[in-house]
């Protein structure tokens, strides 16, 4: 049974610091991971996915990356704004198009 | 393009009565996927429907069902609510044909059961 974990559960920052979050998962045989956001009481809003077979994904200031064999995808956010504090959220897909999510990572950048 | 979009948006309901919840995807879009968030358990995912077809289901009793119709917009119905059905039901729609397919999601359906 697939189980996704984020580390850490809330993070705090000052506005322009670089930071790191991550998430691992325990089954290896996944099409693909994607991260997301999301605002308090909104919906989720896709920033990267990363196939199976690639190791990097970069978006502006995000940068995502899959180690599939060691089950750990990080994603790196460069120069942190006060507009990015949500809580961000991985999630891999396996077979027969499940998707199953982590409990995702609180962000407050502070100005 | 339009997004994807749910309705309602708010529904408040008492225990036992049964609840019709709506997703039309984005235009083109052929898979629907469904998830219940709540605090305490995160975003868990109910089921999927491709072409009319569930292709897969998560671990949620019967009382949860759904269906997708020839133009691809789904609905997902609850019967005999109970108070631990409150949560934020979310779907997510994609081309649903490969695994480089972004999924994305509507703004979600607030469902609360007294």
């Amino acid at each position: 049974k697939q189980e996704v974990t984020q580390i850490p559960a809330a993070l705090s920052v000052p506005e322009g610091e670089n930071l790191v979050l991550n998430c691992s998962f325990t089954d290896s045989a996944i099409y693909n991971l994607q991260w997301f956001r999301q605002d308090p009481g909104k919906g989720l809003t896709s920033l990267l996915l990363i196939q199976s077979s690639q190791r990097e994904q970069t978006s502006g200031r995000l940068n995502a990356s899959l180690d599939k064999s060691s089950g750990r995808s990080t994603l790196y956010i460069a120069a942190s704004q006060p507009g990015d504090s949500a809580t961000y959220l991985c999630a891999v897909q396996g077979g027969g198009f499940k998707t199953i999510f982590g409990a995702g990572t609180r962000l407050f950048v502070k100005a | 393009k339009a997004g994807v979009t749910q309705t309602p948006r708010y529904l408040i309901k008492t225990r036992g009565q049964q609840v019709t919840l709506s997703c039309s995807p984005i235009s083109g879009h052929r898979s629907v996927s469904w998830y219940q968030q709540t605090p305490g358990q995160g975003l868990q995912f109910l089921f999927e429907y491709f072409s009319e077809t569930q292709r897969n289901k998560g671990n949620f009793p019967g009382r949860f069902s759904g269906r997708q119709f020839s133009n691809s917009r789904s609905e997902m119905n609850v019967s005999t609510l109970e108070l631990g059905d409150s949560a934020l039901y979310l779907c997510a729609s994609s081309l649903g044909q490969s695994s480089t397919d972004t999924q994305y999601f509507g703004p979600g359906t607030r469902l609360t059961v007294l």
